[in-house]
């Protein structure tokens, strides 16, 4: 069973950069593909981006291309998403989530509020 | 980026009914869609994959039909514990892309 824990809660002034961490217990990050989704207050769900297994990359949606890194320490397997250039419009609970293929998210984690805020 | 929409926004019934929400793409996305449940303060969960097929664990009267542009969601005996908001995603073009949401509370 695959488990995913997130680091906590962030506040972040406008400008600055937020580094979340996912880490996965129950399988190594080699196996998986991880994913990241954000989720405004009282909003829907938006994909940010991903590893693409077929072709060994990151893909990221364009909106946050430039601003978004995810990255993967597989010695520790844990996944690391940062967003720079905060604005409040990214006050949001992120979530990192494993993709099976298909987009299909079988496995989140708890999510991660971060607030931009000054 | 394709769109989705999904309708109703919100919708009230009451246990034991059968509840049906649609969702439709701006364009063709044969059965590259998928379906999640999300409860409150919770982290969304998936349901229905590539249209129609079952997540494992996931109570039988969840079900997903269509292809193309309009997909449909059901659950065939509405429950308690199946207060949430609902959400559509393709996976046909990147961006993968979510539609805004079904919330299902019991009349």
């Amino acid at each position: 069973q695959v488990q995913l824990v997130q680091s906590g809660a962030e506040v972040k002034k406008p400008g600055a950069s937020v580094k979340v961490s996912c880490k996965v217990s129950g399988y190594t990050l080699t196996e998986l593909s991880m994913h990241w989704v954000r989720q405004a207050p009282g909003k829907g769900l938006e994909w940010m981006g991903g590893f693409d297994p077929e072709d060994g990359e990151t893909i990221y949606a364009q909106k946050f291309q430039g601003r978004v890194t995810m990255t993967e320490d597989t010695s520790t397997d844990t996944a690391y998403m940062e967003l720079s250039s905060l604005r409040s419009e990214d006050t949001a609970v992120y979530y990192c989530a494993t993709d099976r293929g298909g987009a299909a998210h079988d496995y989140w984690g708890q999510g991660t509020l971060v607030t931009v805020s000054s | 980026d394709i769109q989705m929409t999904q309708s109703p926004s919100s919708l009230s019934a009451s246990v034991g009914d059968r509840v049906t929400i649609t969702c439709q793409a701006s364009q063709d996305i044969s059965n590259y869609l998928n379906w999640y449940q999300q409860k409150p303060g919770k982290a969304p969960k998936l349901l229905i994959y590539d249209a129609s097929n079952l997540e494992t664990g996931v109570p039988s009267r969840f079900s997903g039909s269509g292809s193309g542009t309009d997909f449909t969601f059901t659950i065939s005996s509405l429950q308690p514990e199946d207060i949430a908001t609902y959400y559509c995603q393709q996976y046909d073009n990147l961006p993968v892309t979510f539609g805004p949401g079904t919330k299902v509370d019991i009349k």
